[in-house]
């Protein structure tokens, strides 16, 4: 009974460094999304997946890149780490993107950019 | 722009009593949802209550319930008999019609609990 699972856990990159944050999910959810959290602030939601094959800018895209692999998998790339990036990191999922639908999140990856 | 606040950073609560978290938005729509997350120190995001802006009936999950006042954009949770357990972030979250059914969140408010 995993739900969301992301990995790594904690990941610390040099200032240009490339990395990729991977989610899955064995719910069988049709939506996914990537958030980050800083402190003093609520999450902002950076991608989202509807559905298999589709992903869609949120509030923050900027400095990142997704891939929804499959229906079970999405993940996140920074392409050249900035310390702007050091952040918590949660991945969602949702049956839908219906209104009424809860998220469900993973546990976190914590990014440290230097 | 939508906005959701909680303004109190933090609250301490003696065990076994009674405590109320606040949250308040701005919204100029009338069909929505109402979501309140838990974050415990493991840091993964547990739905703890949620409602319907349509129903006028406040949502009750055992010792969790809110008092949503519409007209106000008001969305309080109380969590009563307060347990060791509850220790955690607590943050109110939106979402609405629209291009993509985005979660609009609050800072947070961090709950202790007294032992």
């Amino acid at each position: 009974n995993a739900g969301v699972t992301q990995t790594p856990k904690f990941q610390v990159l040099k200032t240009g460094q490339s990395m990729t944050l991977q989610c899955a999910q064995d719910m069988n959810h049709n939506s996914m999304y990537w958030y980050r959290q800083d402190p003093g602030m609520g999450l902002r939601l950076i991608y989202y997946s509807a559905s298999e094959g589709t992903t869609d800018k949120g509030e923050v895209p900027n400095g990142y890149n997704v891939s929804r692999l499959n229906k079970r998998e999405f993940s996140l790339r920074l392409e050249s780490a900035a310390p702007s990036q050091t952040s918590v990191y949660f991945c969602a999922s949702s049956p839908g993107m219906n209104l009424q639908e809860t998220q469900y999140f993973g546990p976190g990856t914590r990014l440290l950019v230097l | 722009a939508q906005t959701v606040t909680q303004s109190q950073p933090e609250m301490s609560v003696q065990e076994a009593e009674t405590v109320t978290l606040s949250c308040t938005y701005d919204t100029s729509e009338s069909d929505y949802y109402l979501f309140w997350y838990k974050q415990p120190p493991s840091r993964q995001m547990i739905l703890v209550i949620r409602q319907e802006a349509y129903k006028q009936q406040n949502a009750t999950e055992n010792r969790f319930s809110v008092n949503f006042q519409k007209a106000a954009k008001s969305f309080s949770l109380k969590i009563s008999d307060s347990q060791l357990g509850d220790a955690a972030m607590y943050f109110c979250a939106y979402r609405r019609r629209g291009s993509n059914y985005q979660l609009i969140w609050g800072a947070g408010t961090k709950l202790i609990i007294k032992p």
